[in-house]
């Protein structure tokens, strides 16, 4: 069965103050492994979509990185709008294809 | 490109009635999913459909759950009768469209509270 844990679950960072978020899983093979980024009220919106240890991906502030067991997302000098929910999800070779099994979240909070 | 759509986006019922969510995919994504989202949680797969077929329900509650995508495009998801656990946002979301064979995404998704 696949298993993501993220963490930390909340996050406290003052504008500019650059952070990691880390998301560990355990899959009998990965297919692909999913950020998500969700805001109160909303479904969850894609970022970045990460197949093999090694790669990288970069959106603005975010940068997404993966290894064979965990993935980070690197927030380089966050501001107030880069605050909400992020997801982080594993499609493995178990299960339906294309199957998303999620992580709880971290909540990040960027402060003025 | 138009997102996708869901409806209603809000629903209060008292338990043991029954209700149904209606979800509008992506134009073009033959695969369409239900997740069910319980606050402070990640989104749990409830049913996936590949066209009009189900590829995986193997985490739907079938004794109260059901779902059906008629004719391969919108879907409608149906709780009856309802319980207090089923308290959560149900997210719609399609995938397996042109250059995005992998991602999902998503819609804004309805929050049910049964009292």
């Amino acid at each position: 069965e696949d298993q993501v844990t993220q963490s930390p679950e909340a996050l406290r960072l003052q504008e500019g103050e650059s952070s990691s978020l880390n998301c560990s899983y355990t899959v009998s093979g990965l297919r692909g492994l999913f950020w998500y980024r969700q805001d109160p009220g909303k479904g969850p919106e894609f970022l970045f979509t990460l197949y093999s240890a090694g790669e990288e991906k970069e959106k603005e502030r975010l940068k997404a990185t993966l290894t064979k067991k965990e993935s980070f997302l690197h927030i380089t000098a966050p501001k107030p709008e880069d605050s909400a929910t992020y997801l982080c999800a594993v499609q493995g070779i178990s299960g339906s294809a294309r199957q998303l099994t999620f992580g709880s979240g971290t909540q990040l909070t960027v402060l003025p | 490109e138009a997102g996708v759509a869901q409806s209603p986006r809000y629903k209060i019922i008292e338990k043991r009635q029954s209700v149904a969510f209606w979800c509008n995919p992506i134009s073009g994504h033959a695969t369409l999913y239900w997740y069910q989202q319980i606050l402070g949680q990640g989104p749990k797969l409830l049913i996936q459909f590949q066209n009009n077929g189900v590829v995986d329900d193997s985490q739907l509650p079938k004794d109260r759950f059901s779902a059906e995508r008629l004719k391969g495009v919108d879907s409608t998801l149906k709780i009856q009768p309802a319980k207090l656990e089923d308290s959560a946002v149900y997210l719609c979301a399609s995938g397996g469209g042109q250059g995005s064979y992998n991602e999902q995404f998503f819609g804004p998704g309805t929050r049910l509270t049964v009292l």
